[in-house]
């Protein structure tokens, strides 16, 4: 298994800034992903985070608005810049051990965002 | 298309009853594995159970069972005298052997009243 911390748990921000999301994980793992869950919604994913490399964004989601670090196998971040309401959501970091279809993926509990 | 289709948004039920949750997918792989998740309220994602899809076998978990039907793409989740615990949102995901992510549903909210 794969202990998930994810901070902050919430923030209330104010539109036009950013807000940086950290993940870390009590292992090394390959695969580390970032969802959105928009309320109601299902979870769509944002991006895969690559160690060492830029992130895999998926089509809707650009690096210029939601810029990913990975700087090791246990870490990384996603800023949600220039927000605006549309961007109120719960953001989810989820981990893959490695990078077979079939592996369960273990998640974090989530950071609950509101953009005023 | 919707890869993975839950098209019970909420479900109540009174505690002790049975409830099933469905769930309906689309691939064109042959080789892909379904997953069934529980959200509670606190907001983190608990595995639940996988199955591959050459594993049509039917599998019980104490009070959880799981009903996987390859000829109608359905994998049905259904809990056994549901108790107020179960109370949670529960997705169903498909991950395929040529892609790399998964594909959830849209959720179903269970709530068991006491």
């Amino acid at each position: 298994s794969a202990v998930i911390s994810q901070k902050p748990s919430r923030d209330i921000c104010q539109r036009g800034t950013s807000l940086t999301i950290q993940c870390q994980v009590d292992s090394q793992v390959t695969m580390m992903f970032w969802y959105r869950q928009q309320p109601g919604q299902s979870l769509t994913l944002i991006a895969t985070a690559n160690q060492g490399s830029e992130a895999t964004y998926e089509s809707g989601f650009v690096i210029d608005k939601f810029p990913i670090s990975r700087p090791n196998l246990t870490f990384s971040t996603l800023t949600v810049s220039n927000m605006s309401p549309e961007d109120s959501s719960i953001y989810l970091c989820s981990v893959g051990k490695n990078r077979d279809p079939g592996e369960k993926l273990f998640f974090g509990s989530g950071t609950q965002l509101s953009v005023l | 298309a919707q890869k993975v289709t839950q098209v019970q948004t909420e479900i109540s039920v009174v505690e002790k009853e049975d409830v099933t949750l469905d769930c309906v997918y689309e691939t064109r792989d042959t080789t892909y594995y379904l997953f069934w998740y529980k959200q509670p309220p606190s907001g983190e994602l608990v595995f639940l159970i996988r199955r591959n899809s050459f594993d049509e076998q039917n599998e019980i978990s104490g009070r959880y069972s799981w009903n996987f039907q390859k000829s109608t793409s359905s994998f049905n989740f259904t809990i056994t005298a549901s108790q107020v615990v179960d109370s949670a949102v529960y997705f169903c995901a498909l991950s395929e052997r040529t892609g790399n992510q998964f594909y959830f549903g849209t959720g179903t909210s269970l709530t068991v009243i006491p």
